[in-house]
Parts: structure tokens; sequence; C-alpha cells
């Protein structure tokens, strides 16, 4: 199992550039989401999905679209990249099982809005 | 006031050094997790619990539910435990809420 994939792993990106970072796990976990890292604060969470077809927004979702098409993937779109996107995204998936949840991460990738 | 505290943020030892690192939070869960992260690199989950104490290697965990705290040990610590360190917790749903993590620096 490679369990989630996450690309690319670095990106620099101009202002007003659009750009689709790809998340996909072979897990057949059916909660997925996107979370940013900044420095200073915890990972937040941008968008998130239960299961295919079914998306929803997180903390912060502004500026960023998903889709959930298929239950291995689940891609996150920045239309028009700013510079307060710069950050480090993860993706991840999870299960619950007992009444607990197990999440798996993605590489990461750090993105440089100029 | 963040749903879930960690403390110190920032943490330096010596190599062999024993070394806790604290998280409290205040919210109902179904369980609490602790994650490292190396410089540059992925998250990796190190223990799930909801009750109790797990070990693994050099790595403890334990978590205290009545008082909303857990606690990470590392004995023997080793400068390639040097990371990010990250307490998160999930209540009824598959949501994780973040602690912001302790960076953690081992020297030899």
């Amino acid at each position: 199992n490679a369990g989630v994939t996450q690309t690319p792993k670095f990106q620099v990106l101009k202002t007003g550039q659009s750009m689709t970072l790809q998340c996909a796990q072979d897990m057949n976990h059916e909660y997925m989401s996107w979370y940013r890292q900044d420095p200073g604060m915890g990972l937040r969470l941008i968008h998130y999905s239960v299961g295919a077809g079914i998306t929803d927004q997180g903390e912060v979702p502004n500026g960023y679209n998903v889709s959930r098409s298929t239950t291995e993937d689940f891609p996150l779109r920045l239309l028009s990249a700013a510079p307060s996107q710069t950050s480090v995204y993860f993706c991840a998936s999870s299960y619950s099982y007992g009444g607990s949840t197990e999440a798996f991460f993605g590489q990461g990738t750090r993105l440089t809005v100029v | 006031k963040n749903e879930v505290e960690q403390s110190p943020q920032n943490l330096t030892a010596q190599e062999g050094e024993f070394i806790t690192i604290n998280c409290s939070y205040s919210v109902g869960i179904s369980a609490l997790h602790w994650l490292q992260q190396h410089p540059g690199g992925g998250i990796v989950s190190l223990f799930m619990l909801s009750s109790g104490k797990k070990k693994h290697g050099r790595l403890i965990a334990t978590i205290n539910i009545q008082e909303k705290h857990s606690s990470l040990h590392i004995t023997a610590s080793h400068p390639r435990d040097s990371a990010v360190y990250i307490c998160a917790v999930t209540g009824n749903t598959d949501k994780l809420i973040f602690g912001t993590g302790t960076r953690l620096q081992v020297f030899p």
C-alpha cells in the first residue's frame, strides 16, 4: 500500500495563477481532508470530505476548492493564488473504528506564492 | 484559547536526557494522537490512545481522561529524535484538532 500520496512536493506560483494539489489514498478511507500549516499555528482544516460526492468547508476554506469524485482522490484547487496562501499543505485520510480515528498524512506540499 | 494546548513550544536537550512534552485539551474526545514531523518531512502518527498508556521503543504516551491531559515521554533521547511533536484530538467526528506543536532539538 502506498498510503496517502500527495503531489507536488514543492511549487512556486505567481500571484493570480491557478493550480491543483493532488491527493490520493489506496486504503479505501471515506474521510479525507486538507490542512495548511503556518509558522506558530497548528494545522488548520481547509476542506474535508466524508465520502465520494460529499465535501464541506473547514476552518479556512476561502480561496480553495475541492471535489471528491472517487473515494481515492481528493484534489485541492487554488483558483487565483495569493501570497497569503504561501504555506505547507497536508492531505490526510482517516478511518474510525471502535470509537477512535486513525489518520494518515501525505508528505506535504510546500507552496510559495510570489 | 486553543482547544488543544501543548507545552513547551520549544525544547532542547542533551543526548540521553529524559524528555516530556505535555498536551492539554478542553473538548470531549474519542482519541488523542501524537504525531511526529521531521524538518522538511511529512507527518507520521506515533500513537493514538483513548485511555491509559502506550509504549513503542523509547517513546511512551499517557493520557488522563479526567484531567484532559496527555504526555509524550522520550527516554534516552537521541539527536535523531529532533523533530516537531504534535498533539491532536478527535471528537465524535473524524475531524482532527491540532496543537501548535513542540519543536525538540537533541544535541549530541
